[in-house]
């Protein structure tokens, strides 16, 4: 079975500061996305991969940053934290191809409180 | 603009029957995911449909109709453990597009 896993589940932050959210899968999948999960939303997709060093901009970027320096590892970094970044934030990766082609796979997900 | 709307929230007797709806509004239109996930943990994949018409998986099964615009995903024999939130997610120009989710709670 996939193994996406984020190495956090509960993180507490101070605003400006910078935060990194780690993930890491274990099947060699090409395509990898970080989301916020929020109450009354869908998923909403901050950034993805589907390459090493490759990353594309999904629908809210803004205040984010990635970093995919290894196939298996794809870092989410809020440069300077804000309240309003304070959400549920979720891993996934899927085997190479098209965005969507295929199933993703999640982690459990990191909660994320910024005071 | 591109849209997918579910339920917020719908109860259900175990060993009964529940369907949850799912609508869409998108262009280029091209399959639609259903996943499960329960209270705080990932959500795992059940279904794509890409095609219309019923697609059967034990238990639960996921019906797509294109020209409609819509979806559904079909629990039977409830149990308590499908107590969970059901995201549907529409393919669109190699995107998805997110239902915020329908919170089934299950009753004795």
């Amino acid at each position: 079975d996939v193994k996406v896993t984020q190495s956090s589940r509960y993180l507490v932050k101070r605003t400006g500061e910078k935060v990194f959210l780690e993930c890491v899968q274990d099947m060699d999948h090409e395509n990898m996305f970080w989301y916020r999960q929020d109450p009354g939303l869908g998923l909403r997709l901050i950034y993805f991969s589907y390459d090493v060093k490759m990353k594309e901009k999904g629908d809210i970027p803004e205040g984010y940053s990635v970093s995919r320096e290894k196939k298996e590892r794809f870092s989410l970094i809020l440069e300077s934290a804000s309240t309003n970044q304070t959400s549920m934030y979720l891993c996934a990766s899927s085997p190479s191809g098209a965005v969507g082609n295929q199933p993703q796979h999640f982690g459990d997900g990191t909660r994320l409180s910024i005071l | 603009g591109q849209n997918i709307d579910q339920p917020t929230e719908m109860t259900a007797t175990e060993g009964a029957i529940v369907q949850i709806n799912c609508t869409y509004q998108t262009s280029g239109f091209n399959g639609l995911f259903w996943y499960q996930q329960h209270a705080g943990e990932a959500p795992t994949f059940l279904s794509y449909n890409v095609l219309d018409g019923l697609e059967e998986k034990g238990r639960f099964s996921s019906f797509l109709s294109r020209s409609k615009g819509y979806s559904y995903l079909l629990l039977k024999e409830l149990q308590m453990k499908d107590s969970a939130s059901y995201l549907c997610a529409g393919r669109s120009n190699y995107q998805l597009i997110w239902g915020a989710g329908t919170k089934l709670i299950i009753k004795p």
